[in-house]
């Protein structure tokens, strides 16, 4: 069916290094989101990106979507414990479904 | 008003009782949604409301039976849960039904069955 590739699942840290997550998708996305999710809390927005090729930054965090808009990646520079979490990224699916890639969870070592 | 709230928080129960989960929203949304979230794994589409309408259901088990009284209210009605059901549920909501719009999440309910 259709799916949204997300990897790594996991990804332990230094605090201070990078870190980034990838999403891929087998068909054609029309847009694709983010979200964070805090241990035990609840995803949170975190932005979408609309256009082929597009990057989008909030303060230490880049996004872009693939030229051909079938894959999108999160980086985070110089990561802080207050970045602990599950990213996932959210393609929409026909019926108008928005469905959610697997996650990568970040831990980040003080 | 920027918030979906759910209760209750958490929820114990046995499988032969009968709950209801409740979510609200302020926000002027026409978009409401159930999504269920087992530990480690992605939240997982089960309802969809549009313009209170149920638009979509992803063959949900019909122990599970959603409903939507007006614009800002959504529940989900629970009866003869197995233990399989325990997960997070989470409620969200966006302007309209369309997958372009950012959803808001609500804090979710911890459902354990007995």
């Amino acid at each position: 069916g259709q799916q949204v590739m997300q990897i790594p699942q996991y990804q332990h840290v230094q605090e201070g290094e990078d870190f980034t997550t990838y999403c891929n998708s087998s068909t054609t996305l029309s847009n694709i989101q983010w979200y964070k999710q805090r241990p035990g809390g609840h995803p949170v927005f975190l932005i979408q990106l609309v256009k082929s090729g597009e990057v989008k930054k909030q303060k230490r965090l880049t996004f872009q979507f693939g030229e051909a808009k079938k894959n999108s990646s999160l980086h985070i520079t110089a990561t802080q414990t207050t970045d602990v979490g599950t990213y996932f990224c959210a393609g929409p699916r026909q019926g108008g479904k928005l469905i959610f890639g697997q996650g990568t969870e970040l831990s980040v070592k003080p | 008003d920027t918030e979906v709230t759910q209760t209750p928080k958490h929820l114990v129960m046995g499988m032969t009782n009968k709950k209801s989960l409740k979510c609200e929203q302020h926000m002027g949304h026409r978009a409401m949604y159930w999504y269920k979230q087992k530990a480690k794994k992605p939240p997982e589409l089960m309802f969809v409301y549009s313009y209170e309408k149920l638009s979509i259901n992803e063959s949900v088990p019909s122990r599970f039976s959603p409903e939507c009284p007006n614009s800002s209210l959504l529940n989900l009605h629970l009866h003869a849960l197995q233990p399989e059901d325990s997960a997070l549920y989470l409620c969200a909501s966006s302007p309209i039904s369309r997958t372009d719009y950012g959803y808001t999440f609500g804090s979710g309910t911890r459902l354990t069955v007995v």
